[in-house]
């Protein structure tokens, strides 16, 4: 069974930094690529940032280019966003999801129970 | 960035009808890289569908997926107590982006 569990959500000030973690487990962690998928209270999903399977091609939203870094661990089967410079409107819920592809981001098949971000000072 | 719009926002229906939600692309997707999605109140969404029209594992028949270029379905032949919910399409033919969601509520 696929799981997903993220962690390092809370409550930061504006211009403060937060790590997210997602750890994987239930299917051959190396073959997939990963994403962060985040949710604003009432809106749909926005996308994030994707890492390939080998994690050596990483992608990014243009609303969190240069601000946030997404990485993966292989030998842990732990996926990570630092998210640095966060402003208000980063607050939401924060989805690791597994990517049903291997190298850039596309549809995703599995999904974690969220992490909550809350940008407030 | 391809902008996906979703109609109608709401849908109100019951049990046993059918649904018919759409979603249209800005510019058109290459290889109908169009997934659709379903979210309950408090929950993640779950992949239905892929590649336009694939379903995804252990999605039950009654879903649905058509269309190419900009212009795409999802079909719900018969709506089950279970199925009230927010429906989301996404792209993956560049960045992906999500579709502002069409909500199917109990009439």
């Amino acid at each position: 069974e696929v799981q997903l569990l993220e962690s390092g959500g809370g409550l930061v000030q504006p211009g403060g930094s937060l790590r997210l973690s997602c750890v994987a487990s239930g299917f051959t962690f190396n073959n997939y690529g990963m994403n962060w998928v985040r949710q604003a209270p009432g809106q749909g999903p926005e996308w994030v940032s994707a890492v390939s399977g080998s994690g050596e091609s990483t992608y990014y939203a243009d609303s969190v280019k240069g601000r946030f870094t997404i990485s993966r661990d292989n030998s842990k089967n732990t996926l990570y966003l630092q998210m640095s410079s966060l402003r208000v409107e980063d607050t939401a819920v924060y989805y690791c999801a597994k990517d049903r592809w291997s190298t850039k981001p596309a549809h995703f098949d599995y999904w974690g129970q969220g992490t909550l971000v809350t940008v407030s000072s | 960035e391809i902008v996906l719009t979703q109609s109608p926002g709401t849908l109100s229906l019951s049990p046993g009808e059918r649904a018919t939600l759409s979603c249209r692309a800005s510019q058109s997707l290459s290889s109908s890289y169009l997934a659709w999605y379903q979210q309950k109140p408090g929950q993640a969404p779950r992949l239905l569908i892929y590649g336009a029209s694939s379903r995804a594992t252990g999605i039950p028949d009654r879903f649905s997926g058509s269309g190419s270029g900009t212009d795409f379905t999802l079909t719900i032949s018969r709506l089950e107590p279970e199925d009230f919910a927010v429906f989301y399409c996404q792209q993956y033919g560049s960045s992906p982006t999500f579709g502002q969601g069409t909500k199917v509520e109990l009439k």
